[in-house]
């Protein structure tokens, strides 16, 4: 029961253009949405966030959207570098207060 | 650098052993929660402790177990070892539950376990 969906398991992306990572999801409980990008060799870190009250939350060259209707949420970022190549989840948190990560997004951004 | 530190950061163990996993918190965070990240899979949540009392399982047998102790530091045991218990296992602390009260969850770097 996959719960979270990051349907597109890699992405190649060119230094200065957008990158828009994609995450699907099923619960209409959740109520609060993460993303975190990780490094090889390294645990996640935490990027961005949005609640589920808002549709757009924004920091710096990283930009979340959620379509709640839709149960979708997007990441973007603008514009892309090279240091942005990580694996990146999406992680709802559910009423539990536990994180439901998807399967990751490799995102290779190529200078 | 976040703060949190998890040993040993890689061990091999023979199925059918048991395991214990370490986790020192970042200071002041009285939350800690286990995953295991499979290869090719997102991390997946296997318990949580708040204030050295489990809060939360997820769908893991009981062989997996957890203590949290008085300076909030954790371990996660692993018994009976299985072939599919090899994965990367991730503590994440923060300074109370959930990340939808303003609270930021930082992670360790992971011990990766190898069952053989």
């Amino acid at each position: 029961d996959q719960q979270v969906k990051q349907n597109s398991p890699s992405l190649s992306v060119q230094e200065g253009r957008i990158s828009i990572l994609n995450c699907d999801y099923t619960n209409s409980m959740f109520d609060y949405f993460l993303w975190y990008k990780k490094y090889p060799a390294e645990g996640p870190t935490f990027l961005i966030s949005i609640s589920s009250i808002k549709d757009k939350n924004e920091d710096g060259r990283f930009t979340v959207f959620l379509n709640k209707s839709a149960k979708h949420l997007s990441l973007h970022i603008v514009p892309s570098q090279p240091g942005d190549s990580a694996v990146y989840f999406c992680a709802p948190e559910n009423p539990g207060e536990k994180l439901v990560f998807g399967a990751g997004t490799i995102l290779r951004v190529k200078s | 650098e976040t703060g949190v530190t998890q040993s040993p950061t890689h061990l091999i163990k023979t199925r059918g052993q048991q395991v214990t996993l370490r986790c020192s918190s970042q200071s002041g965070h009285n939350t800690v929660s286990w995953y295991q990240q499979a290869l090719g899979q997102g991390p997946q949540f296997i318990f949580q402790y708040y204030r050295e009392e489990e809060n939360g399982r997820g769908n893991f047998p009981p062989r997996f177990s957890g203590l949290q102790f008085p300076n909030y530091s954790s371990e996660l045991n692993v018994n009976a070892l299985e072939l599919d218990d090899s994965a990367l296992y991730l503590c994440a602390s923060s300074r109370a539950q959930g990340a939808s009260s303003g609270n930021t969850i930082y992670f360790g770097e992971g011990s990766w376990l190898t069952v053989v």
